[in-house]
């Protein structure tokens, strides 16, 4: 395993509560990523992080905001949740610490069901 | 465009034979095309790689045959065994940037014994 910590796993709410999901790594990689799961969509990039403080709109970017206030967290919210927002979310960091490859690591994933 | 098209959605292959899963990409930009292994409950795991400088790469049983001028590449299982069975994501995007990664829509393979 690539040392990367999803919470929760599975997390069911209700339309408009706010949802935070947390992705914790402990190898030190600077380049950090959310991703979304759907049947039919494959995996689509919603933001990501290229360091402490520092980050990006992915694809579908609307109604999450995320945050990273240390190397090895990166959190993703959801201010408003909407059941277009049930999904399989997974985080995942670079394969180096200095590089970008392009190679990505998953952790395994968090299931959110918005009711 | 940004599309990467995957095909076919689902694949049943007796054990012992061939899976073969395309994709088709648009942007000539893409330098890199990553296969991905998911199982279920598991989050995808990086299978094979290859870059545009050759037309093959194998490791073990798994091969990725790559078309630059067709902008199709796809990839074969040989001797396809029950412990091959998961969701296939091809991928393509900028080899020095992991964000610009896009994934095609899955392949989910079930191997018969």
């Amino acid at each position: 395993d690539a040392g990367i910590t999803q919470s929760p796993r599975h997390k069911v709410t209700e339309t408009g509560t706010p949802v935070t999901l947390r992705c914790h790594q402990t190898e030190n990689h600077r380049y950090m990523y959310w991703y979304r799961q759907d049947p039919g969509h494959g995996l689509r990039l919603i933001h990501y992080s290229y360091g402490v403080k520092d980050t990006d709109k992915g694809e579908v970017s609307d109604g999450y905001s995320v945050s990273r206030s240390k190397t090895e967290d990166f959190l993703l919210t959801l201010e408003s949740a909407t059941s277009s927002q049930t999904s399989v979310y997974f985080c995942a960091i670079s394969g180096a610490d200095r590089a970008n490859t392009g190679e990505l690591f998953f952790g395994e994933g968090s299931r959110l069901t918005v009711l | 465009q940004q599309q990467v098209k995957q095909s076919p959605q689902s694949l049943i292959v007796q054990k012992g034979g061939i899976s073969i899963i395309n994709c088709a990409y648009e942007n000539t930009a893409f330098d890199y095309f990553p296969w991905y292994q998911q199982f279920p409950g598991k989050g995808p795991a990086l299978l094979i790689a290859i870059r545009p400088d050759v037309s093959e790469k194998k490791e073990g049983r798994f091969t990725i045959s790559f078309n630059k001028s067709a902008k199709q590449f796809s990839l074969h299982i040989m001797d396809s065994q029950p412990g091959d069975s998961a969701t296939y994501f091809c991928a393509a995007g900028i080899y020095s940037s992991a964000s610009k990664i896009i994934f095609g829509s899955g392949t989910r393979l079930s191997i018969r014994p």
